[in-house]
């Protein structure tokens, strides 16, 4: 069984802080993407990476970096904290396309509020 | 712009009864495309998927229909259940430089009453 685990639950940070949100994978896949979900929104791609130290832009990457020094591990950073990246943040893990089996893997969730 | 739409945010059902959830996109290069169902508090897994070469795929009481022409696909759920009770998401894939590449719609609640 996958699984993707994210370092925290729920964090509290205030307005200005430097953030991290840490995802570790146990399945050795190449790709991991981190979310973030709002209501009405659903869910909206920030970065992803499809290699070890390769990242990739997502839809929204404003005010985010990762980093990615392991294969098992992606690390989402808030450089400046704002209110309105107040929001549930999904790491995600998958395989490189293999065709029939095109999916992905999510973490449980952290629940983001900056203050 | 949202590439995957879901335009029902809730929907309601009677236990027993078929659940039908739908879903629109725009692009073209979409070739794959998935049904995550998302409980409060944890992260989405994985329900049902159909590759684009298909129109049907089915797993139990889940079906998934796909129209190329419409650019639609729907997820039935027959018969319903209580425990159905989720956030339902549709993602449809696009392979971008090798890679695959996820988009997500905003999510349709159900409510399956007892």
């Amino acid at each position: 069984d996958v699984k993707v685990t994210q370092s925290s639950r729920y964090l509290v940070k205030r307005t200005g802080e430097k953030v991290f949100l840490e995802c570790v994978q146990d399945m050795d896949h190449e790709n991991m993407f981190w979310y973030r979900q709002d209501p009405g929104l659903g869910l909206r791609l920030i970065y992803f990476s499809y290699d070890v130290k390769m990242k990739e832009k997502g839809d929204i990457p404003e005010g985010y970096s990762v980093s990615r020094e392991k294969k098992e591990r992606f690390s989402l950073i808030l450089e400046s904290a704002s209110t309105n990246q107040t929001s549930m943040y999904l790491c995600a893990s998958s395989l490189p396309r293999t065709g029939s089996t095109d999916t992905q893997y999510f973490g449980p969730g952290t629940r983001l509020t900056v203050l | 712009d949202q590439q995957v739409k879901q335009n029902s945010p809730s929907l309601s059902v009677q236990e027993g009864r078929i659940s039908i959830l739908n879903c629109d996109y725009t692009n073209s290069m979409f070739d794959y495309f998935l049904w995550y169902k998302k409980y409060p508090a944890e992260g989405p897994t994985f329900l049902i998927s159909i590759s684009s070469i298909k129109d049907k795929n089915e797993d139990g009481r889940f079906t998934v229909f796909l129209n190329k022409s419409a650019k639609h696909l729907s997820l039935h759920i027959v018969p319903s259940q209580p425990g159905d009770s989720a956030v339902y998401f549709c993602a449809a894939s696009a392979t971008l430089r090798g890679f695959n590449k996820f988009y997500f719609g905003s999510g349709t609640k159900l409510n399956v009453k007892p």
